[in-house]
């Protein structure tokens, strides 16, 4: 089946340490993108790509990085400069073109939890 | 910027007792409104794209309705798996002459809950 698949689903992560999320997508999807989801705040957008090797920074973009060089994959690494970093990570894509092609998809989310 | 703001917070409704979810929304262009709903500990799931005032669109007992401000999420005679948070969300239309990167903008969701 089509989807977007994110790993692992829960992660913990040492003072100082650095960890990547991984996000995988066979829907053939141009755009993906990085939300950050904390409890009564919303989603927020940490970074996006909308073609392979190119992507720019979202709203809240600082202690985080990202790499395009695939299209089916678009990692996230949130580094020790990150002060906050325990929440609820989504990726999602969008096709970008066609009927379909301004919904967004969701993945089913990675828990970052700092010890 | 863009802002979306949801109410009430939280809703419990016995079941069959039909609501509205409200979503107001201020954006420069609106290209889409967006409703998911998401599950605790997962991930949002797509329900409905409104794109211009005065659309509507349905999906089982769930009735999505925009106007230049607003937008509401009618339940009609809710069962208990109707429970879960739903959130709203715009996408503006990309400047002039650039793509649009498809950015939403999220509001912080309403937690409904159904009791049997």
């Amino acid at each position: 089946d089509g989807g977007i698949t994110q790993s692992p689903k829960y992660l913990f992560r040492k003072e100082g340490q650095n960890v990547t999320l991984s996000c995988e997508q066979n829907l053939n999807h141009d755009a993906m993108y990085w939300y950050r989801q904390d409890p009564g705040q919303g989603l927020r957008l940490i970074y996006y790509s909308q073609i392979v090797n190119d992507f720019q920074k979202g709203d809240i973009a600082e202690g985080y990085s990202v790499s395009r060089e695939k299209k089916e994959s678009f990692p996230l690494t949130v580094t020790s400069a990150q002060k906050n970093p325990t929440a609820f990570y989504l990726c999602a894509s969008r096709k970008r073109r066609g009927l379909s092609g301004n919904t967004i998809y969701f993945g089913e989310g990675s828990w970052l939890t700092v010890v | 910027e863009d802002q979306v703001t949801q109410s009430p917070e939280a809703l419990r409704l016995q079941e069959g007792e039909s609501s509205s979810l409200n979503c107001s929304y201020t954006v420069s262009g609106l290209r889409g409104l967006f409703w998911y709903r998401q599950d605790p500990g997962k991930g949002p799931e797509f329900l409905f794209t409104l794109y211009s005032a005065g659309e509507e669109k349905e999906k089982e007992r769930l009735k999505a309705t925009l106007t230049k401000k607003e937008s509401f999420l009618h339940i009609t005679a809710p069962k208990p798996e109707d429970s879960a948070t739903y959130l709203c969300a715009v996408q503006a239309m990309g400047s002039a002459g650039g793509t649009s990167y498809g950015k939403l903008t999220f509001g912080q969701g309403t937690i409904l809950t159904v009791h049997p």
